[in-house]
């Protein structure tokens, strides 16, 4: 049973507009989310995380946001750039941010276009 | 569906054995299937790439004698770590693609590998 879901398979956006990401989850005992971006050919890399402690972390054009009762969180871009355009996995985890098993979404593949 | 197992999800060795880890998936064929590892704050270090029927392509810094690659179905991979030693103790991830890493990618649960 997916514990992630990434429902939007893909999303496309006009540069310097922004872009919203979103990810569900159904493990309550999940207190730590991380995006992952990744490009053809290579292997996820991380992007930026939040605590379940935190409803927002933000570093520099990215924002994440974490809304606890609604098991939800969302990724936004300001502004989308073209090199942006990816793959964005949203993945969860139990423990906080000790090494522990990571639930994968789906993937959602941002498209930023001039 | 697209499914993606591990197998074992945990495994304790001594230092100098070799532990191999299976890759599944479950109800699709996996021409690519990849190898990750896991580090502290999550980051993820890709090992190698794996092609059905043909020589793993390993990343490099990553010792392709010591961890072996094996991609014989569409459907099965297997990582060996030879000769463990306790600083190779991580969490092994796998995940498999239908087409050459471009679309998604399904994760495995993972495999954790504690070296004593």
């Amino acid at each position: 049973d997916q514990q992630v879901k990434q429902n939007s398979p893909s999303l496309s956006v006009q540069e310097g507009r922004i872009s919203i990401l979103n990810c569900d989850y159904t493990n309550s005992m999940f207190d730590y989310f991380l995006w992952y971006k990744k490009y053809p050919a290579e292997g996820p890399t991380f992007l930026i995380s939040i605590s379940s402690i935190k409803d927002k972390n933000e570093d520099g054009r990215f924002t994440v946001f974490l809304n606890k009762s609604a098991k939800h969180l969302s990724l936004h871009i300001v502004p989308s750039q073209p090199g942006d355009s990816a793959v964005y996995f949203c993945a969860a985890m139990e423990g906080g941010s000790t090494l522990g098993r990571l639930y994968f979404g789906r993937g959602t593949q941002l498209t930023v276009w001039p | 569906g697209a499914v993606v197992s591990q197998h074992p999800s945990w495994v304790i060795c001594k230092s100098g054995t070799s532990v191999k880890i299976e890759c599944r998936s479950l109800d699709f064929q996996a021409t690519t299937m990849f190898w990750y590892r896991q580090f502290p704050k999550q980051s993820l270090m890709l090992m190698a790439t794996s092609n059905e029927g043909s020589k793993a392509t390993y990343e490099q810094g990553v010792e392709k004698d010591k961890f072996l690659i094996n991609h014989a179905s569409l459907t099965l991979s297997t990582l060996t770590v030879t000769s463990a030693h306790p600083e190779d103790s991580s969490f092994y991830i796998c995940s498999a693609s239908t087409r050459g890493g471009e679309e998604t990618q399904y994760f495995g649960p993972g495999t954790r590998l504690l070296v004593l």
